[in-house]
């Protein structure tokens, strides 16, 4: 597609239920990254693919959280057992492959708050 | 481990005010240095970036060069626009000698008002 195109844009969900937010890269971008912005935290590293494999998940703050890419292209971030901290807007991005450098393409992010 | 590290916000300017956003960096490897800008109500944007020493980044009137010595990445533009007001990140992707990496870590972002 034409950018990175992530949904639901805004999700409200109870605490305790889980969640799955979809990231659709940019066609042909072999890498694609979870970013995390939230107002104490700014902007935080998550995970990233290379293709189908995650090479990096140091971001990812505890087991509840996962992330999958199939047929390198859509990717799911799945939090489960939602807590009121997971609350933030998840960004998605892209880039052509990892090489230091590239440009990095975000999505408009999924909002999502836990109550 | 790699940081980016920005001059605290925000910053309010008058409209053809010059404008300067400090940013400093330490990284392990040979890094790549990026300005990302947020617009109210938008994604982020990258608005530019500089991947070796030296280097001058420029886009819409902003620049910023990549000073290895002072490891600095300040980001500039001589008059700034009402339409600039916005909250800009400094970040790097590190890469690492014989190695693929362009994970991004970001600095805190700074909010910039711009009055008429």
């Amino acid at each position: 597609g034409a950018g990175v195109s992530q949904s639901p844009s805004n999700k409200v969900t109870e605490k305790g239920k889980d969640v799955e937010l979809r990231c659709d890269p940019i066609s042909g971008h072999t890498a694609l990254y979870w970013y995390r912005q939230s107002l104490g935290q700014g902007l935080e590293f998550l995970i990233y693919f290379q293709g189908n494999s995650a090479p990096d998940k140091s971001g990812l703050p505890s087991d509840r959280f996962s992330a999958e890419r199939t047929g390198g292209s859509v990717s799911t971030l799945t939090i489960q057992r939602t807590q009121q901290e997971d609350s933030a807007v998840y960004l998605c991005a892209s880039s052509l492959d990892t090489r230091s450098g590239n440009t990095i393409y975000f999505g408009e992010g999924s909002w999502l708050t836990v109550v | 481990g790699n940081s980016v590290t920005q001059m605290e916000g925000p910053v309010t300017l008058s409209e053809e005010a010059f404008l300067t956003i400090n940013c400093t960096y330490t990284a392990t490897g040979y890094p790549s240095l990026f300005w990302y800008v947020q617009y109210p109500g938008e994604g982020l944007q990258l608005l530019l970036k500089a991947t070796k020493a030296d280097d001058k980044g420029s886009n819409k009137g902003f620049e910023a060069t990549y000073r290895k010595e002072t490891t600095s990445f300040h980001l500039e533009k001589g008059s700034v626009q009402v339409s600039d007001s916005a909250v800009y990140f400094c970040a790097l992707s590190d890469r690492v000698r014989g190695g693929a990496n362009s994970k991004l870590t970001f600095g805190k972002g700074i909010t910039l008002s711009v009055r008429p």
